[in-house]
């Protein structure tokens, strides 16, 4: 099945800041790659996702990128905001049966 | 209903008792998932249904994990002779086909 790596585990820093989140993913046969923001005591909600059929999108202060042949997408953040402290996930789904799998998880902090 | 509803939503029980956690999908969602997520961890992935298929189970920790979806709607997740490492926030997600996934509020189980 699906194995998705996400790094760092735990990531600090300045308010003003670019963030960046990196995840890889093992199965060739992922095109959907969304990304889930969860603030302490909540349920994780999608922030931004991509497919696999494009290599970047934007939304504001969000963009991911996407490269198929290494099998890696990012997730970057710029002139990060105290409230954009929370725990970030990464995630892969399958084409063919729409099985999902999660990456585990980056803890961000940015510091006023 | 407007989202994913869990319940119940915080179950204590003693160690060795059977529980039962329950998720109502958004309607029409062919997709639902079951997560664990235990304190301050990632999303550690359980079972998967998709429509009519067989569910994929090769996320549960034990065969004291079990979980049915009835009608293609409603599913129960059932842990039997629960243990206190069972102890985690369970959370169900549901979807259509190639989009996003909606989480519910979780079921924060505590095994005494």
């Amino acid at each position: 099945g699906e194995n998705v790596e996400q790094h760092p585990s735990t990531l600090s820093v300045q308010e003003g800041d670019s963030a960046v989140i990196k995840c890889t993913y093992s199965d060739s046969a992922s095109n959907y790659f969304p990304w889930y923001k969860q603030e302490l005591g909540k349920r994780p909600q999608l922030i931004i996702d991509i497919r696999s059929n494009v290599g970047e999108k934007k939304d504001q202060r969000i963009a991911v990128t996407l490269n198929k042949t290494a099998k890696h997408f990012s997730l970057h953040i710029t002139e990060t905001q105290p409230e954009d402290s929370a725990v970030y996930f990464c995630a892969a789904r399958n084409i063919n049966n729409n099985d999902m799998r999660f990456g585990a998880g980056t803890r961000l902090t940015v510091k006023p | 209903g407007a989202g994913v509803s869990q319940s119940p939503s915080n179950k204590v029980t003693e160690k060795g008792k059977d529980v039962e956690l329950r998720c109502d999908p958004i309607s029409g969602h062919t997709a639902l998932y079951w997560y664990r997520q235990s304190l301050g961890q990632g999303l550690e992935f359980l079972i998967y249904f998709q429509g009519n298929s067989a569910p994929d189970k090769s996320g549960l920790p034990s065969d004291r994990f079990s979980a049915e979806r009835t009608g293609g709607s409603v599913s129960t997740l059932t842990i039997q002779r629960t243990q206190q490492e069972d102890s985690a926030v369970y959370l169900c997600a549901s979807s259509l086909t190639r989009s996003e996934a909606f989480f519910g509020q979780g079921t924060r189980l505590t095994v005494v």
